[in-house]
């Protein structure tokens, strides 16, 4: 198993361009989260998705927009990217069928996004 | 609104030398309480979860603890390659078991 996997790992954007990060997990998890985390920040819930063809607002969602077609790919979009949306950017998965809610997040290796 | 407090900032430990960090929360009914590590440049690793006040959870050289109103993470004679960012992170009940997460605690072991 993969685990998370997460496409690009780094990238420069210029502003008002889009891009789209791609999130992936092999582990069959119904549950998918995309963060960010800044310096002094803590990690900051953009939008999740509890199951395929679902999506949902988190703590930060402004600028961002996420798909989930495939239960096994969260897409997070920048669709005219700003400096302030400068960060790492962390996508998380998380199984719900065998213990309910006591299933912890695992998360991927991080995608370094710097918008000049 | 959930609140997750992490203490120090910043740690330095001689190796062999133990200390604790500390995670404070204010959350509406926890459900669990997680601590993860985290390297330079990674995602964060998982390292326990606690569910009820009095709960311990061991792991090599740390060990986790919660109370209601905290959780302490041990670390016993730690080892440079300890050194890590260590992040906690309450779940309170809800849809999709959204986690609030503290800042961290970035710990550097030396020789």
């Amino acid at each position: 198993n993969a685990g998370v996997t997460q496409t690009p790992k780094f990238r420069v954007l210029k502003t008002g361009q889009s891009m789209t990060l791609l999130c992936a997990q092999d582990m069959n998890h119904e549950y998918m989260y995309w963060y960010r985390q800044d310096p002094g920040m803590g990690l900051r819930l953009i939008h999740y998705s509890v199951g395929e063809g679902t999506t949902a607002k988190g703590e930060v969602p402004d600028g961002y927009n996420v798909s989930r077609l495939k239960k096994q790919n969260f897409l997070l979009g920048l669709e005219s990217a700003a400096p302030s949306q400068t960060s790492v950017y962390f996508c998380a998965s998380r199984d719900i069928a065998r213990t309910g809610w006591r299933e912890t997040q695992y998360f991927g290796p991080g995608t370094r996004l710097l918008v000049l | 609104e959930d609140q997750v407090t992490q203490s120090p900032e910043a740690l330095r430990l001689q190796e062999g030398e133990s200390s604790s960090l500390n995670c404070s929360y204010t959350v509406s009914g926890l459900r669990g309480l997680f601590w993860y590590r985290q390297d330079p440049g990674k995602g964060p690793e998982f390292l326990f979860t606690l569910y009820s006040a009095g709960e311990e959870k061991e792991k090599e050289r740390l060990k986790a603890t919660l109370t209601k109103k905290e959780s302490f993470l041990h670390i016993t004679a730690p080892k440079p390659e300890d050194s890590a960012t260590y992040l906690c992170a309450v779940q309170a009940p809800g849809t999709a078991s959204k986690l609030t997460f503290g800042t961290g605690t970035r710990l550097q072991v030396t020789l």
